[in-house]
């Protein structure tokens, strides 16, 4: 199983909108609704962000928003503010029982 | 509130295994699937693979078939995961992780492997 493709950076000035993407196949991100972000500062255990695609956990501000595409899901951050800067990783059920992360994106805010 | 904390960090030699625990707590164990995930220093996160706890059935990432083994205690709430055959490239973080709605994470054991 192939690691969900990130862009390895994306910026942003402070209020702008960014979108991360995650891509993957038809065995994975195409096929199913379970499609989940985490957000990791530097040594921190990652947080869920947003799961099933489009829901995001009680306490997640709604600036973070999620969709899917056929085998493309994304994350919109709204309003980036300075403590945005973090990793991101994106992560899918895949066809076997398996799970899938994608290979992360560093988000800096100018 | 939902907490995992695991065991203490860890440095092992080469070949040897390496057991690491995730103890549960603020909900009931057996009703969610627990994850482990791991990431190498300064790298991403990879899925290793995960139980349910209250049957006992594991799935693994294939690439670590052969020599991980995830287990529970339920009487204990606590999860396992014990990793053989230990190389460098196995030096990392790994983390449990409950399944509910997304995964919510332990904070994370550091194993060293040297040679």
């Amino acid at each position: 199983q192939s690691a969900l493709t990130q862009p390895a950076s994306v910026s942003g000035s402070p209020r702008q909108s960014i979108t991360i993407s995650c891509t993957g196949t038809s065995s994975d991100v195409g096929s199913y609704n379970l499609v989940s972000w985490y957000q990791q500062h530097p040594g921190k255990a990652p947080k869920l962000m947003i799961y099933e695609v489009t829901k995001r956990p009680s306490g997640v501000s709604n600036r973070f928003s999620g969709s899917k595409s056929a085998n493309t899901a994304s994350l919109t951050i709204s309003g980036l503010q300075a403590e945005d800067e973090a990793d991101y990783y994106c992560c899918s059920y895949a066809r076997g029982t398996s799970y899938v992360f994608g290979t992360g994106t560093k988000v800096t805010v100018l | 509130q939902v907490q995992l904390v695991q065991s203490g960090a860890e440095v092992k030699k080469s070949g040897a295994s390496v057991k690491v625990s995730c103890k549960a707590s603020g909900y009931t164990f057996t009703d969610h699937y627990m994850h482990w995930v791991r990431q190498a220093p300064g790298q991403g996160l990879e899925w290793m693979g995960w139980i349910n706890p209250n049957s006992g059935d594991t799935s693994y990432a294939q690439k670590f078939q052969g020599r991980v083994t995830m287990t529970r205690d339920t009487s204990i709430s606590t999860a396992y995961m014990e990793l053989s055959k230990l190389i460098s490239d196995d030096t990392a973080v790994y983390y449990c992780a409950r399944e509910k709605e997304g995964l919510t994470w332990g904070q994370g054991t550091l194993v060293t492997v040297s040679s």
